[in-house]
């Protein structure tokens, strides 16, 4: 139990073009989403917090308008990096925390998506 | 800002050698976890610890989380080929939505 999907695996796109990426938690419904970026050989940074049906909350340095989030249902949150650039280019992981569980319990995370932009 | 720090950045043994990972910051923690993740996939989790104190065991692998909450320690025993892979501690805190600070990573590789 406790799977946590990504789609795309991978994507290499355009400069200047818009990716979307997927998460979804398969087998539990997930009230929070978390989205983290890790380029290579470095640790995981979190993006942002994803709450079903609520604007995401972001880190310091994150632009909201550049990675939108979107948490439309409890097993489906969305980031779209829009107008990508090379300096963009990264390993994308999504993980997710089932609804009603405690601010100790686990976080599942997804198999990441590779994104490369040209 | 990094706030947990691992250390050795980086490891090489051989199998069947003992090898420690240390995680520690000046901030308390309410939670403790450690995931290990290899090439092109994300973190497993390997274990949660939450008390001061505490001490869990998997198989190989002990953990023990700082009196303070503060710091953690990973000890492998005998290490294997199939334990190479990026180790990552991870502190979360009550009040803050279950976000995790993710440490800086030791990388492990055993050879034969």
């Amino acid at each position: 139990g406790a799977v946590v999907s990504q789609h795309p695996s991978w994507v290499i796109c355009k400069s200047g073009t818009s990716v979307k990426i997927e998460c979804r938690s398969l087998d539990f419904q997930a009230t929070t989403m978390f989205w983290y970026r890790q380029f290579p050989k470095q640790s995981l940074m979190l993006m942002a917090t994803s709450n079903e049906g609520s604007k995401a909350t972001y880190e310091q340095g994150v632009e909201k308008d550049k990675f939108l989030i979107n948490h439309a249902s409890l097993t489906l949150s969305t980031l779209t990096v829009t107008s990508a650039h090379p300096e963009d280019s990264s390993f994308y992981i999504c993980s997710a925390r089932a609804a009603g569980a405690r601010s100790t319990d686990t976080q599942y995370f997804g198999p990441g998506t590779r994104l490369t932009v040209l | 800002t990094q706030l947990l720090e691992q250390s050795p950045q980086f490891l090489s043994i051989q199998e069947g050698e003992n090898l420690t990972v240390y995680c520690n910051s000046s901030s308390v923690f309410s939670s403790l976890q450690w995931y290990r993740q290899e090439p092109g996939e994300g973190p497993v989790l390997l274990v949660t610890v939450v008390t001061g104190g505490e001490v869990k065991k998997l198989k190989r692998l002990t953990f023990q989380f700082g009196d303070a909450r503060k710091d953690s320690s990973l000890h492998i025993t005998a290490a294997q080929p199939g334990d190479t892979g990026l180790y990552l501690c991870a502190g979360g805190r009550t009040g803050t939505a279950s976000k995790l600070t993710f440490g800086t990573g030791t990388r492990l590789q055993v050879t034969l």
